[in-house]
């Protein structure tokens, strides 16, 4: 069974970085089928794709985030990160990771739980 | 600003059948067979219940379908139970530069 798990602080200040990191178990970043992704969801509204990385080191980012967003992948752990920078207030959500299978689109078949991230002096 | 525009809110009694659009570009849903649906409950993750326009995953009930017409994709879920209220978002493969979008999301609320 596949399990994703987030972990990371809670609250960030306004213009520090953001970081999260995913333990992925019952799979490995290094099998090549999957990207690894980070999706986001603002209180009470949709879901925002951030990015993905592949097991290579490979990024693709959301246009939008792109100049704020680092991934990056520690293979060994078996563990990926992102790295937000310069948050605001804006960017207080629930961030997942999500496994996204390499051979279709927008198939995110297994999620984490979600960690609820603050922005907020 | 979702880049996929599906509506607030959808309603349908025990039994009945309900629709839900998903409403892209020729940029994405239009271009692409690469389009999923997602269940999520308050508080929870959301789960994958269809994939590539009208694939189910293992374990998902046959009551779930999907289809596509040009720029817009829909999910049906037929013989409505109280257990399918919950918030359905549709993503959709949007090609190399922009990569994965998503919906606004529906409320769907079983009468």
């Amino acid at each position: 069974q596949v399990q994703l798990q987030e972990s990371g602080p809670g609250l960030v200040k306004p213009s520090q970085t953001l970081s999260l990191t995913c333990t992925v178990s019952g799979d490995s970043i290094s099998s090549g089928g999957y990207y690894w992704s980070w999706i986001r969801q603002h209180p009470g509204k949709g879901l925002e794709w951030i990015a993905y990385i592949y097991h290579s080191g490979s990024t693709y980012c959301n246009p939008s985030l792109k100049s704020r967003v680092t991934m990056s992948v520690d293979t060994s752990n078996n563990q990926f990160s992102l790295k937000l920078s310069a948050v605001t207030a804006a960017d207080t959500a629930v961030y997942y990771c999500a496994r996204r299978d390499r051979t279709s689109g927008a198939l995110f078949d297994y999620w984490g739980q979600g960690t609820l991230v603050t922005v907020s002096s | 600003q979702s880049a996929l525009t599906q509506p607030p809110s959808a309603s349908g009694s025990p039994g009945q059948s309900v629709t839900i659009s998903c409403t892209g570009t020729s940029s994405d849903v239009g271009s692409f067979n690469y389009v999923s649906w997602y269940q999520q409950y308050p508080g929870k993750a959301p789960k994958l219940i269809i994939y590539d326009v009208n694939q189910r995953p293992s374990g998902v009930p046959d009551r779930f379908s999907g289809s596509k017409s040009g720029n817009t994709a829909s999910l049906t879920v037929s013989g409505l139970q109280a257990e399918d209220e919950a918030d359905y978002y549709c993503s959709s493969y949007a090609g190399s530069n922009t990569w994965e979008v998503f919906g606004g999301g529906t409320k769907l609320t079983v009468l």
